[in-house]
């Protein structure tokens, strides 16, 4: 099964803007991924999906501040012009035939 | 709505057993896979179990393996975690999540599972 490893933490200025890194474990490299956002106190939320070619596709009501991208191993978050509700944990996550798998998570901190 | 609410959380003693209910609305429950997510307190997120559409193929993390029963009644929309031989390790919020896959991800808000004398 795929590791993915993720930085513990990160933080930006409000208003400024951050990428977050995942990456994809050796012989792994070409596996989709998911970003999810935890907010502190609450449930996760789904993000985006990353696809093995780059493209991203959303999920319903995230904001234009959020991309992602990859290049070869390593898929990238990034928010834009960064509020002070964007402060979460953010989790990369895989998938396999009977598995599913998560990175760390970072923690974003909006100074 | 898409909406996943979990029930069933509580205390209990090691060695003893809890049920795991998540009703799902607002989409078609019996086309997705489910999960069960855990975070242990100040943890991360850990997949536990998955479900396929029709229950007919059902995966576990190995650490419980033997102990959780993941099962779903599609004519309800609801997913369940049977889960025995509670360990205190097991102490952690429990999440039902649709998908995780190429379909994207759906959360509930989650139910807390304390093991412990």
């Amino acid at each position: 099964q795929p590791v993915l490893t993720q930085s513990p933490s990160a933080s930006a200025s409000l208003g400024a803007s951050v990428k977050l890194t995942c990456s994809l474990s050796s012989g792994y490299s070409d596996y989709a991924i998911t970003w999810h956002q935890q907010q502190p106190e609450k449930g996760p939320r789904y993000l985006m999906r990353i696809n093995s070619d780059g493209s991203h596709s959303k999920g319903d009501g995230i904001p234009d501040r959020f991309s992602g991208s990859r290049s070869g191993s390593e898929c990238y978050l990034s928010i834009s012009s960064l509020q002070s509700d964007d402060e979460a944990d953010y989790y990369c996550q895989t998938w396999g035939t009977g598995y599913r798998v998560f990175g760390g998570g970072t923690k974003l901190t909006v100074l | 709505e898409v909406q996943l609410v979990e029930s069933g959380g509580g205390s209990v003693q090691p060695g003893g057993s809890l049920r795991l209910s998540c009703a799902a609305s607002g989409f078609t429950f019996r086309n997705h896979w489910m999960n069960w997510v855990r975070q242990a307190p100040g943890k991360g997120l850990e997949w536990v179990a998955m479900i396929k559409q029709d229950g007919t193929e059902k995966y576990y993390v190995d650490s419980v393996k033997g102990r959780f029963t993941i099962s779903r009644d599609n004519a309800k929309n609801s997913l369940y975690l049977q889960m025995n031989s509670l360990r205190a390790e097991d102490t952690a919020l429990y999440y039902c999540a649709r998908d995780l896959g190429a379909g994207g991800g759906v959360w509930g808000q989650g139910i807390p599972v304390t093991v412990s004398s």
